[in-house]
């Protein structure tokens, strides 16, 4: 029972453009959404988050939005560079009193960036 | 501080026999965490450790695996009469809980990667 899921394996945009990677969640106890990025051969970088009490979150290029009615948050990438090409895990947690922490995942988008 | 280091980055083993791999977190960093990661998939809980406690162990963790953490820095995480479907990326991460209720962003490891032949 996958509780985070990203339906898109993968992504192609042109150099330039935006770039929406989606993630869907079905556990309404989840408070705070994390967006992690992979490059081959290293673990996981940390890219942004989200507080289940707003809807949008934006750090320069990248911005997230969460839709909580919709059990669906959204990575915006803009303008896309080729360096963004990676994969992108959605990452979803309960915090609070108690809370382990543990974030749970989905299983990824590859994005492909292209010159 | 350099991160979370994990140690070793390839690990090519026999069926049955043993393995350790361990992961040296950021030093200030109260919480230790373990992942796997297999083909195709996000990184799945394994177990996590505050300082040195070893709070929460996930069903994916049998009893051929154990790890520790002791006096809460580095971890070590074993395997026992590996199999084949051990094979995976083994991702540490840590993190620094001040709050009961913060926010637990987690900083992973380049990974171990195990092949069990």
């Amino acid at each position: 029972d996958q509780q985070v899921k990203q339906n898109s394996p993968s992504l192609s945009v042109q150099e330039g453009r935006i770039s929406i990677l989606n993630c869907d969640y079905t556990n309404s106890m989840f408070d705070y959404f994390l967006w992690y990025k992979k490059y081959p051969a290293e673990g996981p970088t940390f890219l942004i988050s989200i507080s289940s009490i707003k809807d949008k979150n934006e750090d320069g290029r990248f911005t997230v939005f969460l839709n909580k009615s919709a059990k669906h948050l959204s990575l915006h990438i803009v303008p896309s560079q080729p360096g963004d090409s990676a994969v992108y895990f959605c990452a979803a947690t309960i915090m609070g009193l108690g809370s382990q922490g543990n974030l749970i995942f989905g299983k990824g988008t590859k994005l492909s960036v292209k010159p | 501080d350099t991160g979370v280091s994990q140690d070793p980055r390839h690990k090519i083993t026999k069926r049955g026999q043993n393995v350790t791999f361990r992961c040296d977190p950021i030093s200030e960093h109260n919480r230790l965490y373990w992942y796997r990661q297999t083909l195709g998939q996000g990184p799945e809980f394994l177990t996590y450790f505050q300082n040195e406690a070893q709070l929460e162990k996930s069903r994916l963790l049998s009893d051929r695996f154990s790890a520790e953490r002791p006096k809460g820095s580095f971890s070590t995480l074993e395997i026992q009469r590996t199999e084949q479907g051990d094979s995976a990326m083994y991702l540490c991460a840590s993190s620094l809980v001040v709050l009961i209720s913060g926010a637990n962003v987690l900083t992973f490891g380049a990974g171990s990667r195990l092949t069990v032949l």
